[in-house]
């Protein structure tokens, strides 16, 4: 399948920091989406993107769609306990491109320092 | 309304067993899916489907068979278990259309082959 680059692997912040991560592929996608994984847990829908360009936020979290539509960005700003977690980027391949269905990064495990 | 459910939450198997992973939902949602998680990945697409009495293989469908009767139920039968095969197993689902990629998760099986 397509493959996800998800940077970075880990983070370790502190709390009331600022957080960004990123997702690229050498693909162009038409969707993306974050996710959200507490542990023992399924991934929870953070954001979701469909057009190229558009900036999304969902409280303290703000999503970017690249224009070149191989990339995507989640900021979280101002990071609290409970924001530790995965966080997966999800792709969709345009129609022909292979299965209905997402394609996920390896995610970015947020750890808060106290 | 309890979303997606998954049962067992637990399951050990010794090589060339077969067992069934049970999903529903109660959210009317025409598309589903099974994914498959390892240690440091991300989640990969196994079976999907759009509707009842339709399937399709998604990245990793070998040794996976999958039915869609009714719109609620999406089991996802193993025919003789692998050691491969260990490994964490979420069944999600969405609206259909446009929105299918946002979809919810179950809480997961934990599968161990033996």
């Amino acid at each position: 399948g397509q493959q996800l680059n998800q940077s970075p692997q880990s983070m370790f912040i502190q709390e009331g920091e600022d957080v960004s991560m990123n997702c690229t592929s050498s693909s162009i996608f038409n969707t993306w989406l974050w996710y959200k994984q507490d542990p023992g847990e399924g991934p929870v829908l953070l954001i979701a993107l469909y057009k190229a360009g558009e900036l999304t936020s969902n409280g303290r979290l703000t999503a970017q769609f690249g224009i070149t539509r191989k990339d995507s960005f989640l900021n979280i700003s101002a990071s609290i306990p409970s924001d530790v977690g995965i966080y997966f980027c999800a792709g969709q391949l345009p129609a022909g491109g292979g299965a209905d269905g997402l394609t996920f990064g390896k995610g970015t495990h947020l750890i808060i320092q106290p | 309304n309890a979303g997606v459910t998954q049962t067992p939450k637990f399951q050990v198997l010794k090589t060339g067993q077969s067992m069934t992973l049970q999903c529903a939902q109660d959210m009317n949602h025409e598309y589903m899916s099974w994914y498959r998680q390892d240690p440091g990945m991300g989640l990969r697409l196994i079976h999907y489907s759009v509707g009842a009495g339709i399937t399709d293989q998604g990245e990793v469908p070998n040794g996976y068979n999958v039915s869609r009767s009714t719109t609620e139920d999406f089991p996802l039968r193993l025919l003789s278990a692998a050691p491969s095969q260990t490994s964490v197993y979420f069944c999600a689902s969405s609206y259909g259309g446009v929105n299918r990629y946002e979809q919810y998760f179950g809480p997961g099986t934990r599968l161990t082959v033996t």
